[in-house]
């Protein structure tokens, strides 16, 4: 148990839905971060999260939507997927010192999600 | 280009055989470098890391890893593999800049240790 609970554990749409993905830490953390991971593909960061300001954005489409109402909670939200977003999505949360590259990321243990 | 490089996607060792897992990474990514490990169905955790100082780390199920400037890689080494050692392992590293900085991953090796 890492300390960082994501939900739900799998989940299935179809293209036309809408749905959530929900992160949740109470490690005291204030970075949280969006990963997606797919097969054979290096892990690729989505958004960061720095005291509930998005400091990064790595050039994700729109139909993938965060929200951080608290430091404690991650959302992603999304609408109109492609079956090319089927992935493993991780959350993970850190300090959040700025500018320190030298955190220790705490992940969970993901939301696999198909698109059909 | 940032980088870091996992030569092998997958590698299959007899259990109570050494093992090593090869990263290289491009020398603008390299100030912190990471191992994390994955297990099935679990997210990523953190095996050992290096910050500065001595070369050699070590993890605490008996893991370490060798940082090599002048070879720009972080080899992770065990002398005697578990079947519990089974998992994904991803190597990373980070460079710290005036913004908010981000960790690069490579694209994992699976270790099978085969009873």
């Amino acid at each position: 148990e890492t300390g960082v609970t994501q939900t739900p554990r799998h989940l299935v749409m179809g293209m036309t839905n809408k749905k959530s993905l929900k992160c949740e830490q109470h490690l005291g953390h204030n970075a949280m971060y969006w990963y997606k991971q797919s097969a054979k593909k290096p892990l690729e960061l989505m958004f960061v999260y720095n005291f509930k300001e998005q400091t990064e954005n790595n050039s994700v489409p729109s139909r993938f939507s965060p929200e951080c109402p608290n430091s404690s909670h991650l959302f992603l939200h999304l609408h109109t997927l492609q079956p090319e977003d089927s992935a493993l999505y991780l959350c993970a949360s850190s300090q959040g010192r700025f500018g320190k590259a030298n955190e220790k990321l705490f992940f969970g243990s993901g939301t696999q999600l198909s698109v059909l | 280009a940032q980088s870091v490089t996992q030569l092998d996607s997958q590698v299959p060792v007899f259990e109570e055989a050494p093992v090593e897992l090869r990263c290289n990474y491009s020398s603008s990514v390299s100030v912190y470098l990471f191992w994390y490990v994955q297990y099935p169905n679990q997210g990523l955790q953190l095996l050992l890391k290096y910050l500065s100082g001595s070369t050699l780390v070590e993890s605490i199920n008996g893991f370490e890893a060798e940082f090599n400037k002048s070879q720009t890689s972080f080899h992770l080494r065990k002398p005697s593999v578990h079947i519990s050692d089974t998992a994904e392992y991803f190597c990373a590293g980070g460079r710290t800049k005036t913004s908010y900085d981000k960790v690069i991953f490579g694209p994992g090796t699976s270790l099978s240790v085969i009873p």
